[in-house]
């Protein structure tokens, strides 16, 4: 059975830091791996998609890596703003053909001004 | 172009009543799956839809059903409410399903059972 942890549960720095994010999975057999960003009662917004084959994927500050053969992947986040305050959940889509995703508890970050 | 629209956006219930979500996918869209956020549990995967069938339902009651029409809207229905279904329930669309493409979610809807 799939599980998928995040580590840290909770994070607090100082605005201007460069920070990673983790996340495990148990079973190295998925489809794709995608990072999220929930702000406080709202919805998720889509940060990254990794497909299986891929290393890593950047956009703008954010830079996720995956590792399948070791159940790992990292989200870096360069230059912390407060706006990057939120919660960050993993997710992953396992290769049985499923159409879901497994989430990750989540990290929730606090960027201080 | 629009992203996925939930309604209602929030919605106050009493044990045993059914109520109904409603959820139009970005348009292009034809897979829409929902799941649910209870701060005990985390994001649950209730159910996909694609093309108006079913493919993939997650581990919960029977009290929980969903339907998706030929225009890719869907709904989930749940009856005979009890508080624990007090939860944001949330809708996801994509192009052909998660695994395969990125998936993009709604803004939610806040349930709260009395």
């Amino acid at each position: 059975k799939q599980e998928v942890t995040q580590i840290p549960a909770a994070l607090s720095v100082p605005e201007g830091e460069n920070l990673v994010l983790n996340c495990s999975f148990t079973d190295s057999a998925i489809y794709n791996l995608q990072w999220f960003r929930q702000d406080p009662g709202k919805g998720l917004t889509s940060l990254l998609l990794i497909q299986s084959s891929q290393r890593e994927q950047t956009s703008g500050r954010l830079n996720a890596s995956l590792d399948k053969s070791s159940g790992r992947s990292t989200l870096y986040i360069a230059a912390s703003q407060p706006g990057d305050s939120a919660t960050y959940l993993c997710a992953v889509s396992p290769t049985s053909g499923t159409y879901k995703y497994i989430f990750g508890t989540g990290t929730r970050l606090k960027v201080l001004a | 172009k629009a992203g996925v629209t939930q309604t209602p956006r929030y919605l106050i219930k009493t044990r045993g009543q059914q109520v109904t979500l409603s959820c139009s996918p970005i348009s292009g869209h034809r897979s829409v799956s929902w799941y649910q956020q209870t701060p005990g549990q985390g994001l649950q995967f209730l159910f996909e839809y694609f093309s108006e069938t079913q493919r993939n339902k997650g581990n919960f009651p029977g009290r929980f059903s969903g339907r998706q029409f030929s225009n890719s809207r869907s709904e989930m229905n749940v009856s005979t409410l009890e508080l624990g279904d007090s939860a944001l329930y949330l809708c996801a669309s994509s192009q052909t399903g998660a695994g395969y493409n990125e998936q993009f979610f709604g803004p939610g809807t806040r349930l709260t059972v009395l």
